[in-house]
């Protein structure tokens, strides 16, 4: 069974700061994705950035950027430049090649970014 | 206007009631998602439908009824409902249901509560 987990409940960073979410991920299957989505409070699940996992670098989207460690089985999420706009709970998520698309998702990291 | 519509974005129901949920995509995609968002617990998939053939159904109750009438509009059918079925329910739309890269495009919710 797939699992992903993310340890940290809440973060707190000034603006204009750099900030890291933790994910990991267990999986017994060869071919996966990994995926970080970003929920603002009114309740959107937003994609932000998609990592394969025969991906030979990591993903980048504008100011996000995945750092995908494949042995370590982990996929952190890197916001550069932190915005107030950026306060929203994330989750992490992964797929399998099994059948229809079906995410699992992390409990998510709620990250409140401070004036 | 959003590419996943969800009606009602609120739903305040008694036990007794019988109730629905509707969500409609304008993105043109081939698979809808029901998901379940409860508090402090990961988002749970429901129900999966590709091409309005119901493709994965995670051991959800029978108070719990979907329905696909097309590739555009996906619903959900509430009756006697428990209090501990209060929670976002989160519709998402894909045009990639059988691979790993296709991203999932969330509506807003419909936060139900049972009173």
């Amino acid at each position: 069974a797939q699992k992903i987990t993310q340890t940290q409940p809440g973060m707190f960073v000034q603006e204009k700061e750099a900030v890291t979410l933790d994910c990991t991920y267990d999986t017994s299957d060869p071919s996966y994705g990994l995926f970080w989505y970003k929920q603002p409070s009114s309740g959107e699940m937003i994609f932000l950035i998609y990592q394969g996992s025969y991906d030979q670098q990591n993903a980048t989207e504008g100011r996000y950027s995945l750092n995908f460690q494949k042995a370590r089985k982990s996929a952190n999420l890197v916001i550069s430049a932190s915005q107030l706009g950026d306060s929203a709970m994330y989750f992490c998520a992964m797929s399998s090649i099994q059948g229809a698309q079906k995410l699992v998702f992390g409990q998510g990291t709620r990250l409140t970014i401070n004036p | 206007e959003t590419g996943v519509t969800q009606t009602p974005r609120h739903l305040v129901m008694g036990m007794t009631n019988k109730k629905s949920l509707k969500c409609e995509q304008h993105l043109g995609h081939n698979a809808m998602y029901w998901y379940k968002q409860s508090a402090k617990k990961p988002l749970e998939l429901m129900f999966v439908y590709s091409l309005e053939e119901r493709v994965e159904n995670n051991s959800v109750p029978s108070r719990f009824s979907p329905e696909c009438p097309n590739s555009s509009h996906l619903f959900l059918h509430l009756h006697t409902l428990q209090p501990e079925d209060s929670a976002l329910y989160l519709c998402a739309s894909s045009q990639d249901p059988d691979g790993l890269t296709g991203e999932l495009f969330f509506g807003e919710g419909s936060r139900l509560t049972v009173l």
